[in-house]
C-alpha cells in the first residue's frame, strides 16, 4: 500500500529531553511537510522540502529540527528549547509540482511532555 | 499575504440537513483551493479541490465552488449523514511558495440521527 506512516502515534517525553518523530512516504514524492495541531486551532507549518538534503523553515521552525537525507524520510526533532512541544504533529507530502500539489497526509503523532 | 478565514464552530446538524461551510481566503496570486477532512484521532484527508476560478470540486455528495469574485470557496452538502460528522479545514496553496499551505482554523460538524 501506498502512504505516508508515522510512528509512533503516542509518544511520552520527560521535560528537557529531546526527541525524534519518524515519518516515511513511499509514494515517490519530491516534497514533505511538517506541521503542528493544537485544540481549536488550525494546522501550523514547521518545516518542510523539496527535495532531498534541502529544507527550509516554516512559521513556527523554532525549538524543532529537521533532516532530509533520503526522499521517502523526513524525521521531524522537538528540542528541549521548543517551550510548548505538547501537539499533535502531522506530516504530509506531495508531488511537488502546480498541477499535482495536493498535500497527502500522515495518521498523525501524539506528543505529550510530562 | 496569504489567508483562509472559515466559519467558527462547533456546527450541530440534523441527518439529512443541508450544510454550509463559509470560507474565504485572501492570496496574492492564483491559488488552488481545498477542503479536508479530519475524524477524530486522525490525519487530514483530502475531500475535493478547485485550482481555477469556476472550478467546481466535488467528492461523496460534497461540493464547492471556487468564486474569485468573492474570494470564496464554500463547501456544501444536500443531506448530511452522522458518518459526516468530523472536523472540516479549508486551505490554500499557491505555485512558487514551495507549496505552502494555508488552512483555515477548522469547522466542527456533529451530525445527530
Amino acid at each position: 500500500d501506498g502512504g505516508i506512516t508515522q510512528s509512533p502515534k503516542y509518544l511520552f517525553r520527560k521535560e528537557g529531553q529531546n526527541v525524534t518523530l519518524s515519518c516515511e512516504q513511499n509514494l515517490n514524492h519530491d516534497a514533505m511537510y511538517w506541521y503542528r495541531q493544537d485544540p481549536g486551532q488550525g494546522l501550523r507549518l514547521i518545516y518542510y522540502s523539496q527535495i532531498v538534503n534541502d529544507f527550509q523553515k516554516g512559521d513556527i521552525a523554532e525549538g524543532y529540527s529537521v533532516s532530509r537525507e533520503k526522499k521517502e524520510s523526513f524525521p521531524l526533532t522537538v528540542t528541549s528549547a521548543q517551550k510548548n512541544p505538547t501537539a499533535f504533529y502531522l506530516c504530509a507530502s506531495s508531488p511537488g509540482g502546480r498541477d499535482t500539489d495536493t498535500q497527502y497526509f500522515g495518521p498523525g503523532t501524539r506528543l505529550t511532555v510530562l | 499575504g496569504n489567508s483562509v478565514t472559515q466559519m467558527e464552530g462547533p456546527v450541530t446538524l440534523s441527518e439529512e440537513a443541508f450544510l454550509t461551510i463559509n470560507c474565504t481566503y485572501t492570496a496574492t496570486g492564483y491559488p488552488s483551493l481545498f477542503w479536508y477532512v479530519q475524524y477524530p484521532g486522525e490525519g487530514l484527508q483530502l475531500l475535493l479541490k478547485a485550482t481555477k476560478a469556476d472550478d467546481k470540486g466535488s467528492n461523496k455528495g460534497f461540493e464547492a465552488t471556487y468564486r474569485k469574485e468573492t474570494t470564496s470557496f464554500h463547501l456544501e452538502k444536500g443531506s448530511v449523514q452522522v458518518s459526516d460528522s468530523a472536523v472540516y479545514f479549508c486551505a490554500l496553496s499557491e505555485f512558487g511558495t514551495g507549496n505552502q499551505f494555508y488552512f483555515g482554523t477548522g469547522t466542527s460538524l456533529t451530525v445527530i440521527p
